[in-house]
This record gives C-alpha cells, sequence and structure tokens, in this order.
C-alpha cells in the first residue's frame, strides 16, 4: 500500500515568511509524529499526535512552530516567521497506534530559508 | 552528554565485507530497540526492530541488543554496493524516539 508522503519536496522560502508543511500518513495509521533532520544536530522530536490531539508538542523549538491534524489523518506543520537557523529537513512518520511496533517515514520536506 | 551516542564515520569497505555499526545510550528506560537506513535524500526506512536483549538476524543483518551495558549493535554480512547509506540507530521508551547522529557506510565494489 501507500506509504507516508510529504509535501513539498523542497521549499525555499525568504526569511520573515510564513510556510506550511502536509504530511499524509499511511491509512490507517492513528498515531503521527514530526521529526526535524539538521545536519550536525540528528533527527529530532517536534511533536506527536494521537488521532487529531497532541499530547506531546514538547519538542517544538519555539512559539512560531505549531502543527494541527485534522481527520484524524493530514498533518499540517507550520512555522511562522522563519529564520535561517528553520533550514532542515522536516519528516513525518505515522504508526498504527500508541508505538505500535515503529514508526514509517515519509520522504521528508526540504526547507531551506534564505 | 546525548542519550544516543553513534560514531558518524564515515565507513568504508570493500564488497562482501561485514560492517559492524553500534550505539551506546545513557537511558535506562530505553526498551525498544531499532535500525533505520536512510539513502540520500530519502527518508528513513526500518531495518531492524528489537524489543528485549539478545540476538535478532534477518537476512544479511543482524541486529544485537545488550541492556546491561546499554550498546546496541548491527551487522551486515556480505555487504553490497547497494547497502551503501547512512545508519541510524534508534531507541525508546514510548513513542518518542531518540537516535543517534548516524554513521554513513560506503561499501566498494
Amino acid at each position: 500500500g501507500a506509504g507516508v508522503s510529504q509535501s513539498p519536496s523542497n521549499k525555499v522560502t525568504e526569511k520573515g515568511k510564513d510556510v506550511e508543511l502536509r504530511c499524509d500518513p499511511i491509512s490507517g495509521h492513528t498515531a503521527l509524529y514530526w521529526y526535524r533532520q539538521s545536519l550536525g544536530q540528528g533527527l529530532e522530536f517536534l511533536i506527536y499526535f494521537q488521532g487529531n490531539s497532541a499530547p506531546d508538542k514538547s519538542g517544538l523549538p519555539s512559539d512560531r512552530f505549531s502543527a494541527e491534524r485534522t481527520g484524524g489523518s493530514v498533518s499540517t506543520l507550520t512555522i511562522q516567521r522563519t529564520q535561517q537557523e528553520d533550514s532542515a529537513v522536516y519528516l513525518c512518520a505515522s504508526s498504527l497506534g500508541y508505538f505500535q511496533e515503529t514508526q514509517y517515514f515519509g520522504p521528508g520536506t526540504r526547507l531551506l530559508v534564505l | 552528554q546525548k542519550e544516543v551516542e553513534q560514531d558518524p564515520g564515515p565507513l568504508s569497505v570493500p564488497e562482501g565485507a561485514i560492517v559492524s555499526l553500534n550505539c551506546t545510550y545513557s537511558n535506562s528506560a530505553f526498551q525498544y530497540f531499532m535500525w533505520y537506513r536512510q539513502y540520500s535524500r530519502k527518508g528513513p526506512e526500518l531495518l531492524m526492530y528489537t524489543y528485549s536483549s539478545g540476538n535478532k538476524e534477518d537476512g544479511r543483518f543482524t541486529a544485537q541488543v545488550d541492556k546491561s551495558s546499554k550498546y546496541i549493535s548491527l551487522f551486515i554480512r556480505d555487504s553490497q554496493p547497494s547497502d551503501s547509506a547512512t545508519y541510524l540507530c534508534a531507541m525508546a521508551g514510548d513513542y518518542k524516539l531518540s537516535f543517534g547522529a548516524g554513521t554513513t557506510v560506503t561499501v566498494r565494489a
């Protein structure tokens, strides 16, 4: 079946602009996760959704970052007033339930803030 | 100190060699241990998953977990050029994965 998909694949924006990143999880997966992968930082957890609720937002680096999930499916990660340090690959993953076996990752969105 | 330590390499081996990768961790709450493979400009792909100490084998891949030493390993036998990628260890006590920095492996034909 289809895996996790993310859009856009690449995004170039100017400092100060807002961006929206989209994630479509595997059908039937109730848990959804966002991670950020930066050079020298590795993969870091941002936020976790169970259904439409986000019980853990502890990884969001600042209040410029927000995320929502609707219909227990698609999720959007929004970064307001982007900064150059926001440049990274943003990865989405989904799992069948609360840490059911493991998380399956999408291809990521490569964000470059100029 | 990071929760998960992984030597970033790079590691270069000839085709057919055994590739040995490892991670150490400090959080005793970790119960689940995974290895992901990531090709350039792609998302991580799950290779191995274990939740107990001991060995788990899947084809050319063997994962080892030693909870008493807080040490995990991945071995790749008969390595192929297609195994050239970055290998990430990951572990969790619940839903939040903590990753190693990743080891970049090149298998030379």
